[in-house]
């Protein structure tokens, strides 16, 4: 089944306390990003890849990284998460051809305490 | 760079009318708009789009308009049921990349 895989899909953790959250697809897409949902601003766009090794910065990429060492992998990494980076974290996978559609993963709550 | 304005942030209709959610963009550039459902607890999924050489699209009870002078696009669902409840999404996407631009969101509630 195509599918878009992230986990874990709840986390609750500590301000400081370094964590990963992982983002994997199994349909080839060369473009993955990473979204936070938070009520009343939608989906924001925090890191996207165009393919192996290229990423850049969404609209809020402050505190988070990323990397995309293989096509079907693109982890979110938080260095030392703060309580503001309490969200609904969402990845999305699509082919690198215009005016596809994106594929989304089941979705992370994650909050710091 | 591309911006997206959706409007209402919140819509409640009663079961059987229509409900209109309508979008606005700023990047002429801009030539494929979709529309995302996302259900309570669930992620975003594509329910219809349009691209910028088509004027309307439908697809059952769901339709979306496209006003390219006038840079907006709506979502029409006619004979609303209660699973429409949602929260829908629209995007543009500028030519120039794969980035969707996102809208902030419209919380469709269907009154019994």
């Amino acid at each position: 089944e195509a599918q878009v895989t992230q986990n874990p899909r709840y986390l609750i953790t500590v301000t400081g306390k370094k964590l990963t959250v992982t983002c994997s697809q199994n349909m080839n897409h060369e473009y993955m990003s990473w979204y936070r949902q938070d009520p009343g601003l939608g989906l924001r766009q925090i890191y996207y890849s165009m393919n192996v090794e290229v990423t850049d910065k969404g609209d809020v990429p402050e505190g988070y990284k990323v990397s995309r060492k293989e096509k079907r992998n693109f982890p979110l990494i938080l260095e030392s998460p703060s309580p503001n980076q309490t969200s609904l974290y969402f990845c999305a996978s699509s082919p690198a051809r215009l005016n596809t559609e994106a594929f989304f993963g089941q979705g992370t709550r994650l909050t710091v305490v | 760079g591309e911006n997206v304005e959706q409007h209402p942030s919140t819509l409640s209709v009663q079961e059987g009318d229509s409900a209109v959610i309508k979008c606005t963009y700023s990047d002429s550039a801009s030539n494929y708009f979709p529309w995302y459902k996302q259900e309570l607890g669930k992620r975003p999924q594509l329910i219809i789009d349009i691209r910028s050489n088509v004027g309307e699209k439908k697809d059952q009870r769901i339709a979306v308009t496209l006003n390219k002078t006038a840079k907006h696009f709506s979502l029409h669902i006619t004979e609303t049921q209660p699973e429409d409840s949602a929260v829908y999404f629209c995007a543009a996407h500028p030519d120039s990349n794969y980035q969707l631009i996102w809208g902030a969101g419209t919380k469709l509630i269907i009154k019994p």
